[in-house]
């Protein structure tokens, strides 16, 4: 067990529409990262956050959103959702950010648009 | 465009063997490189790193090679246990990206008994 906590585990929704994954991370960790894993692809960094401030940006699409509240959980909020968004999404923690910081992975949302 | 190559999808190796398990990447920017292993249902978990300065770096069974001037590395497992058969990621992060690491697709090892 990671610690980092992710749900739902699956998402079954329809094109067109707007759903909203969450992450606790563990605790003591100020910093947030989501990830996607389409099929056939590796881990594509999405976006950062640390201790509520947006970090950094990565191919994360305009439709896609993301923030972390004061308690240091974060939401990823995806709309106007299409067939090719379906993956799974990985959120990880840690508790700096640097060369050594190891990132702690949630077992994911796998989001399926249909 | 991917930075970060696993060219092989999938290993098959025999239990007690040597796995070997390679990545190339393009950036010569990235100074830190990790592999971190991946069970079915549960998120990727960090295995073992290196540092550009470095060429090895040994924990256990696994040990991890970075040739810098090919810019290649390599995981090496050994011996190999079927408890090992997992996806495995190869990442690379840099300072000038804040040290977020960018990660290969994986490759899938298959340790048989």
């Amino acid at each position: 067990d990671s610690g980092v906590t992710q749900t739902p585990k699956h998402l079954i929704t329809a094109t067109g529409q707007r759903v909203t994954l969450r992450c606790s991370p563990r605790s003591g960790d100020l910093s947030v990262y989501w990830y996607q894993q389409s099929l056939d692809q590796g881990l594509q960094f999405l976006i950062q956050y640390y201790n509520g401030e947006e970090r950094a940006k990565g191919n994360i699409l305009e439709r896609f959103s993301a923030q972390q509240f004061p308690d240091l959980h974060s939401e990823l909020n995806l709309s106007s959702l299409e067939l090719g968004d379906s993956a799974l999404y990985f959120c990880a923690s840690s508790v700096e950010q640097g060369a050594n910081e190891k990132l702690f992975f949630g077992s994911g949302t796998q989001l399926s648009v249909l | 465009d991917q930075q970060v190559k696993q060219n092989s999808p999938s290993l098959s190796v025999q239990e007690g063997r040597i796995s070997i398990l390679n990545c190339d990447y393009t950036n010569s920017m990235f100074d830190y490189f990790l592999w971190y292993k991946k069970y079915p249902a549960e998120g990727p978990t960090f295995l073992i790193s290196i540092s550009s300065i470095k060429d090895k770096n040994e924990d256990g069974r696994f040990t991890v090679f970075l040739n810098k001037s090919a810019k290649h590395l390599s995981l090496h497992i050994v011996p190999s246990q079927p408890g090992d058969s997992a996806v495995y990621f190869c990442a690379a992060s840099s300072l000038r990206r804040s040290y977020i690491p960018t990660f290969g697709r994986g490759t899938s090892l298959i340790v048989h008994p």
